[in-house]
């Protein structure tokens, strides 16, 4: 067990959805970042938050929103769902908002399919 | 900007032996983490090693061994005495030790090992 959890494991859900992904980082981290892995694309960065705000956005959809709670867990709201967006979906937490000198913490991700 | 390549899409190797997965990285900062990750078939990402710029000593752990040479920009990782436990995708990535860029990881390599 990493320490960051995330719900749920698995979801199937049809085009045009809308969908929560949660996440728990590990006690004591600020940072939660969260990455796509769709077959073709390898791990892509979407968004990070520390402390509640929002500090870095990669490729992420407009489609796609995030956001970081008072209690520090994140949510990634997916919507108008495509099949494309089927992928796996990690959240990762770290101490600090580089993470370069402690490194991520993972989570074992949400597998989305998209039907 | 950060860049990770690995060159090597998948590989097939017998048990016992020896493999060299390859990861050469572009970066324009000075001071960095280098990172391999480990993702079974179950999915979750699973840390193997960080790295720090300034530190080009090779490691061993294990059947485990990573080769870090600055000139060319490479952090090789060797697996002696394959296993099939060791079929997995391993990932390399990357991370500034400044500013806020995260994680940049490569497309990863698929290896499989045969008994």
């Amino acid at each position: 067990d990493s320490g960051v959890t995330q719900t749920p494991k698995h979801l199937i859900t049809a085009t045009g959805q809308r969908v929560t992904l949660r996440c728990s980082p590990r006690s004591g981290d600020l940072s939660v970042y969260w990455y796509q892995q769709s077959l073709d694309q390898g791990l892509q960065f979407l968004i990070q938050y520390y402390n509640g705000e929002e500090r870095a956005k990669g490729n992420i959809l407009e489609r796609f929103s995030a956001q970081q709670f008072p209690d520090l867990h994140s949510e990634l709201n997916l919507s108008s769902l495509e099949l494309g967006d089927s992928a796996l979906y990690f959240c990762a937490s770290s101490v600090a908002t580089r993470g370069g000198n402690y490194g991520y913490t993972f989570g074992s991700g949400t597998r989305l399919t998209v039907v | 900007a950060q860049k990770v390549t690995q060159a090597q899409t998948e590989i097939s190797v017998v048990e016992k032996e020896d493999v060299t997965l390859d990861c050469v990285y572009e970066t324009r900062d000075t001071t960095y983490y280098l990172f391999w990750y480990k993702q079974p078939p179950s999915g979750e990402l699973v840390f193997l090693i960080r790295r720090n710029s300034f530190d080009e000593q090779n490691e061993i752990s294990g059947r485990y061994s990573w080769n870090f040479q600055k000139s060319t920009s490479s952090f090789n990782f060797t697996i002696t005495a394959s296993q099939v436990v060791d079929s997995a995708v391993y990932f390399c990535a990357l991370i500034p030790s400044s500013g806020n860029t995260p994680l940049v990881f490569g497309k990863g390599t698929r290896l499989s090992v045969i008994a």
